[in-house]
């Protein structure tokens, strides 16, 4: 079966690291997408991309990078990771068009310390 | 710019009985479509239902249900039926055609079933 998968699922690292959270899907989407969910905030949208080498910035993606080299992978790159990067991140994952729901991965616990 | 708001934080059901969770939106585009998804404790997130703006009947998908009042910019959830394993994190989404695939999300609302 298709399906959308995340690593790590915790992770838990120091101000000032690098970090990439993996997120590959085999539903052969497009559209892919990473959120951060913090209490208070809901799902945000950090970064989104539409295909191989489209990368787009969603509304918090300070302190964030994406690459897209392949249809089924969508790495998160914090730069410099910092305590206010604390959270869960979901990538998603939809076809095009408008009747077509994003699938969610099961989300990173990332804890910077 | 779209907006969805869910004015609901939290609110218990009785098992059996059926749950109505509010969802206000806001957009000028004339194509758009309203997921909801559910988010039990273990944290994933599920979708439930969509419902498009230029469909002419309310979505239904076995117990969930979609109220869609256009005219109100509403597109209320209905749960039939409650069961404890309904209880999690209920989020109203909208994507706008003009916005591209992208989703705007609601705050949520918490559903606890008592049994």
């Amino acid at each position: 079966d298709a399906e959308i998968t995340q690593s790590p699922r915790h992770k838990i690292t120091e101000t000032g690291r690098q970090v990439t959270l993996a997120c590959h899907q085999t539903w052969n989407h497009n559209n892919m997408f990473w959120y951060r969910q913090d209490l208070g905030h809901g799902l945000r949208l950090i970064h989104y991309s539409y295909g191989v080498q489209d990368t787009n910035k969603g509304e918090v993606s300070d302190g964030y990078s994406v690459s897209r080299s392949n249809t089924e992978d969508l790495p998160l790159t914090l730069e410099s990771a910092a305590s206010s990067q604390t959270s869960v991140y979901f990538c998603a994952s939809s076809e095009r068009g408008l009747p077509f729901a994003q699938y969610f991965g099961p989300g990173t616990r990332l804890t910077v310390l | 710019a779209q907006k969805i708001t869910q004015t609901q934080p939290g609110m218990f059901v009785q098992e059996k009985e059926a749950v109505t969770l509010d969802c206000t939106y806001d957009t000028s585009d004339p194509s758009y479509g309203l997921f909801w998804y559910k988010q039990p404790s273990s944290g994933e997130m599920i979708f439930l239902i969509y419902q498009g703006s230029y469909d002419q009947q309310n979505a239904t998908e076995g117990r969930y249900s979609l109220n869609f009042q256009k005219a109100r910019k509403s597109a209320n959830l209905v749960i039939s039926a409650s069961q404890l394993g309904d209880s999690a994190m209920y989020f109203c989404a909208m994507r706008a055609k003009a916005a591209g695939n992208k989703l705007t999300f609601g705050g949520g609302t918490r559903v606890l079933v008592k049994p």
